[in-house]
């Protein structure tokens, strides 16, 4: 398994802004990937980021409105940008370990845009 | 594209119950499937999983079976405590070499609540 840590863990944040949250890794992974959960709902991949390489988005998500990067094998930030109160989720990373495709998630980033 | 099903919710269990959650999903290929809980203000935790045909999956109590002739991963658990209160969700997720290798698709998961 990996330890996971998100920051921030919570935020408020007034539409039109942007945040960017942290994901930090205890252990070097290749693969990382950002999902988001909105309120009541289940989770759904935003991208994949490997690094030295581009982040992979999923079909409705863009570079321009959710810029990732992947600096080294320990990090990586997502940002979410021009917020509109739609943008409010928990957003959670994780990391695959290898073993089977088996993730594991950091504690979430819970956002909330008035 | 891949998808996966799961039973309506809430569940209400009183506790030792038993517990049955159904997943049922759609994908190409092989597979590999996962249950994850979520507890309440908390994480998302790999809670079991199995990479092939048949393969069974447990821990603390929970069990699943990959069932390739049904596309079926139901969640089993013989007796439920109140500390089993949790969100459970049901995901798939394809081998190396597909084109969506390392993406989780999730289930919309199944609120349990288990009574005294």
């Amino acid at each position: 398994s990996a330890v996971i840590s998100q920051k921030p863990s919570r935020d408020i944040c007034q539409r039109g802004t942007s945040l960017t949250i942290q994901c930090q890794v205890d252990s070097q992974v290749t693969m990382m990937f950002w999902y988001r959960q909105q309120p009541g709902q289940s989770l759904t991949l935003i991208a994949t980021a490997n690094q030295g390489s581009e982040a992979t988005y999923e079909s409705g998500f863009v570079i321009d409105k959710f810029p990732i990067s992947r600096p080294n094998l320990t990090f990586s930030t997502l940002t979410v940008s021009n917020m509109s109160p739609e943008d409010s989720s928990i957003y959670l990373c994780s990391v695959e370990t290898g073993q089977a495709g088996s993730q594991y998630f950091g504690p979430g980033t819970r956002l909330l845009v008035l | 594209g891949d998808s996966v099903t799961q039973m309506e919710g809430p569940v209400t269990l009183s506790e030792e119950a038993f517990l049955t959650i159904n997943c049922t999903y759609t994908a190409t290929g092989y597979p590999s499937l996962f249950w994850y809980v979520q507890y309440p203000g908390e994480g998302l935790q790999l809670l079991l999983k199995a990479t092939k045909a048949d393969d069974k999956g447990s821990n603390k109590g929970f069990e699943a079976t990959y069932r390739k002739e049904t596309t079926s991963f139901h969640l089993e658990k013989g007796s439920v405590q109140v500390s089993d209160s949790a969100v459970y969700f049901c995901a798939l997720t394809q081998g190396a070499g597909g084109t969506s290798y390392g993406k989780l698709t999730f289930g919309q998961g199944t609120i349990l609540t288990v009574h005294p």
